[in-house]
């Protein structure tokens, strides 16, 4: 059973370009969990959705992010129009059930760097 | 959720047993304490979870008194392989616990 993917692994951006992040959960798993991680921060919840449902994006900035999670496919995390700012190491998890502490599942995430 | 405290870091030695303490003063009645693991470059992992007294897996063991302000986590003989940071979280088990709060972690660094 192959653990949370996520592409790229490493992705790099001009400033103003696009930015999309993919993450196939866990077989089985229909929660997906968005996290941000600054340099030498701990990880900052962004959004939950669950098949075709964003649950809660309460940490999601209200300009240019979004994240859609369709029925078939991975969880797209799209940032339009990105700033400096913006990077960062983004982490998707997985649970089978909507709860926390230990059942999320974490991928390996995804390094973006803009320029 | 309640806050939690941690050491930025801490140093040892291969074979040592390192005890991370991480203090949760505002730990409500439902909370649950759990602790990540997190190397460089990777995705947390969960490492173990406890609510009160002693719980102990194959990899570590969580002590914590009968206040639950405060929780250590014991890793034993660590090697090179444990330099990671750890983080402690506190809190509800239920459904509204999704949001996972990590604070800044305790940095450990095993040196040969």
């Amino acid at each position: 059973n192959a653990g949370v993917m996520q592409n790229p692994r490493h992705l790099v951006r001009r400033r103003g370009q696009e930015a999309r992040l993919r993450c196939s959960p866990m077989k089985g798993h229909s929660h997906v969990y968005w996290y941000r991680q600054l340099p030498e921060e701990g990880l900052k919840f962004m959004v939950y959705l669950q098949k075709e449902n964003i649950i809660d994006e309460s940490g999601m900035p209200k300009e240019r992010f979004s994240a859609e999670f369709p029925k078939e496919g991975p969880s797209i995390l799209r940032i339009q129009q990105v700033v400096r700012g913006d990077s960062a190491a983004y982490f998707c998890a997985s649970s089978s059930l909507p709860t926390g502490s230990n059942e999320q599942f974490f991928g390996p995430g995804t390094r973006l760097t803009v320029l | 959720l309640a806050k939690t405290t941690q050491p930025i870091s801490m140093d040892s030695y291969e074979g040592q047993e390192v005890n991370i303490t991480c203090s949760h003063n505002n730990i409500a009645t439902n909370d649950y304490i759990t602790w990540y693991q997190q190397f460089p470059s990777q995705g947390p992992r969960f490492i173990i979870q406890g609510y009160k007294t002693k719980v102990t897996n194959e990899v570590a063991s969580l002590f914590i008194p009968a206040d639950r302000k405060s929780s250590t986590l014991s890793l034993p003989r660590v090697s090179l392989s444990d330099t990671a940071v750890y983080y402690c979280l506190v809190g509800d088990r239920s459904d509204s616990s999704y949001k996972l709060i990590f604070g800044s972690g305790t940095r450990l660094l095993v040196r040969p």
